[in-house]
């Protein structure tokens, strides 16, 4: 089976960098992604490593390490409106299950 | 905007009752997944469906059913209702074989 470990609560000030650190186990290894989610609303999807290293989209980037069973999303030039909850996810090898981690709720400051 | 449509957008009902959700996914994904959001957790896989055939399952109660239609829309029947049961319902669609799933805006059920 699979699972993910993530912080649950990450507090920073606007304008800040803040990273969001994901650890899996998994039976098999299908790509790590990450969504973003606001309060009531829909997950949105935000990035998909599938290999090692850094995938940067804007101000935010994820990173795989697939020999750590690790990866993290990293959010630059944080602003208000990036106060939401962050949730890794893992696909089987099959491709047909995605599995959610706890989620991270991220809370910017002024 | 998604993509996906789900309806209901909100439900109430009573313990014991049963009610269909109802998920469109994007036009021309044949994938459909459900997922159960309780009150500030995550997201629980419930089932998941290729082109009309189950794919995948996971810890779906005996009481909850789905299935695909030819259309490709997909509905989640929940069945003798308990008060555990409220939650946030989400559907979501993908291409196969990628990893971004889009997903619907939900259908909230709350259980009386």
């Amino acid at each position: 089976g699979q699972s993910l470990e993530q912080p649950s609560e990450v507090t920073a000030v606007e304008g800040a960098i803040v990273q969001i650190n994901c650890t899996y186990q998994t039976s098999g290894f299908y790509g790590l992604s990450w969504y973003q989610q606001h309060d009531g609303g829909a997950p949105t999807f935000l990035s998909y490593n599938a290999l090692d290293g850094l995938e940067e989209t804007g101000r935010f980037s994820s990173f795989l390490s697939r020999s750590d069973s690790y990866g993290y999303l990293l959010l630059q030039e944080l602003q208000m409106k990036d106060s939401a909850s962050y949730f890794c996810a893992v696909r089987d090898p099959g491709g047909f299950k995605t599995i959610f981690g706890a989620g991270t709720r991220l809370f910017v400051k002024a | 905007d998604s993509g996906v449509t789900q309806t209901p957008k909100h439900l109430i009902t009573a313990t014991g009752q049963r009610v269909t959700l109802r998920c469109s996914p994007r036009s021309g994904d044949l994938s459909v997944y459900w997922y159960q959001q309780s009150l500030d957790q995550g997201l629980q896989f419930l089932i998941q469906y290729y082109n009309g055939e189950e794919r995948a399952k996971g810890n779906i109660l005996e009481r909850f059913s789905a299935q695909q239609f030819p259309d490709l829309h997909s509905e989640l029947n929940l069945s003798s209702l308990e008060l555990g049961d409220s939650a946030l319902y989400f559907c979501a669609s993908s291409v196969d074989n990628t990893g971004e799933l889009f997903f619907g805006e939900g259908s909230r059920l709350t259980v009386l």
